[in-house]
C-alpha cells in the first residue's frame, strides 16, 4: 500500500475550518484514501474515505486532488473536542485490514 | 450496540507472568486486530485474524500469540511477560469484504499494560 506523509502538527482557531493535508504521490488506481483520528488516550475513530470524489459526512469533508496524489481532510467549525491525532491511511478495499499501516499523523491543536 | 469491548482496561504485571487480554466484538464483523501503541512509534499491528479460525501475523508479532475460536472473540496472550511489552492495547474489527461498510477499521477504548 503506498505511503502518505503528513505535517507533524497544526494549529486551528476554535470556530474556524480545519483543513488537514496528506499527501500520497504513490498511490495506485485501486486505493482509497481513509481518515482516522485518535483522540487523547481513545481508541482511533474512523473519519471518512473516499477513491476519486470529494466526500462529506457530518464529520468532515474529504477533498481529493484530480490526480489523487493528495487530499486534504477538513472539519469545518473546528471545535476544542477535535483536538487529536489525524491519521490519513490509503489501502485498497481489496485488500485485509492488516494493510491499515498508522503513521505518526498530524497532532491538531484547536486552541480557543 | 456495544461495538468493540476490551478488557482489563488496565493492569500491573509482574515480568514472567502469563497475561490474555480479551476483546469481544457484537457486530459480527470478519476480520479482527491487535495493535499496540508506544510514544513515538504509533500503532503497530501485533497479530490479525480474517475470519475465525485462521490468524496471520502482523508487524510485531513475537512474544505475543493469538486465537479465533469463532467470530466474536480474539484473545491475545502474553505468555511470559517482559518490561518491552509495557503499552497500550488496541483491539479492532472490520468487514474486510466490503459487504456492509467499506472496510473501515473499528477500535475497541485500549488495554493499558505496565510489566515491572
Amino acid at each position: 500500500d503506498a505511503k502518505t506523509t503528513q505535517p507533524t502538527s497544526m494549529d486551528c482557531a476554535e470556530g474556524r475550518a480545519a483543513n488537514l493535508p496528506c499527501n500520497h504521490s504513490t498511490i495506485s488506481g485501486n486505493e482509497y484514501v481513509y481518515w482516522y483520528r485518535q483522540i487523547h488516550s481513545q481508541g482511533p475513530q474512523y473519519i471518512i474515505h473516499g477513491l476519486k470524489n470529494n466526500e462529506t459526512n457530518e464529520m468532515a469533508s474529504l477533498i481529493i486532488t484530480e490526480d489523487r496524489k493528495s487530499s486534504t481532510l477538513i472539519l469545518p467549525h473546528a471545535t476544542l473536542r477535535d483536538t487529536a491525532v489525524y491519521y490519513c491511511i490509503v489501502r485498497s478495499r481489496d485488500n485485509y485490514g492488516q494493510n491499515f499501516v498508522f503513521g505518526p499523523g498530524t497532532r491538531l491543536s484547536v486552541l480557543p | 450496540i456495544a461495538g468493540i469491548t476490551q478488557a482489563p482496561t488496565s493492569q500491573i504485571l509482574a515480568a514472567g507472568r502469563r497475561m490474555t487480554l480479551r476483546c469481544t466484538q457484537d457486530m459480527r464483523h470478519n476480520a479482527m486486530y491487535w495493535y499496540r501503541q508506544d510514544l513515538g512509534l504509533g500503532l503497530r499491528l501485533i497479530h490479525y485474524s480474517n475470519t475465525a479460525g485462521t490468524t496471520g501475523k502482523g508487524e510485531v508479532p513475537d512474544g505475543y500469540s493469538v486465537s479465533r475460536a469463532n467470530t466474536d472473540d480474539f484473545p491475545l496472550t502474553l505468555a511470559s511477560a517482559v518490561p518491552s511489552q509495557t503499552s497500550v492495547y488496541f483491539c479492532a474489527s472490520s468487514d474486510s469484504r466490503g459487504r456492509r461498510g467499506h472496510g473501515e477499521l473499528f477500535f475497541g477504548e485500549g488495554s493499558r499494560l505496565t510489566v515491572l
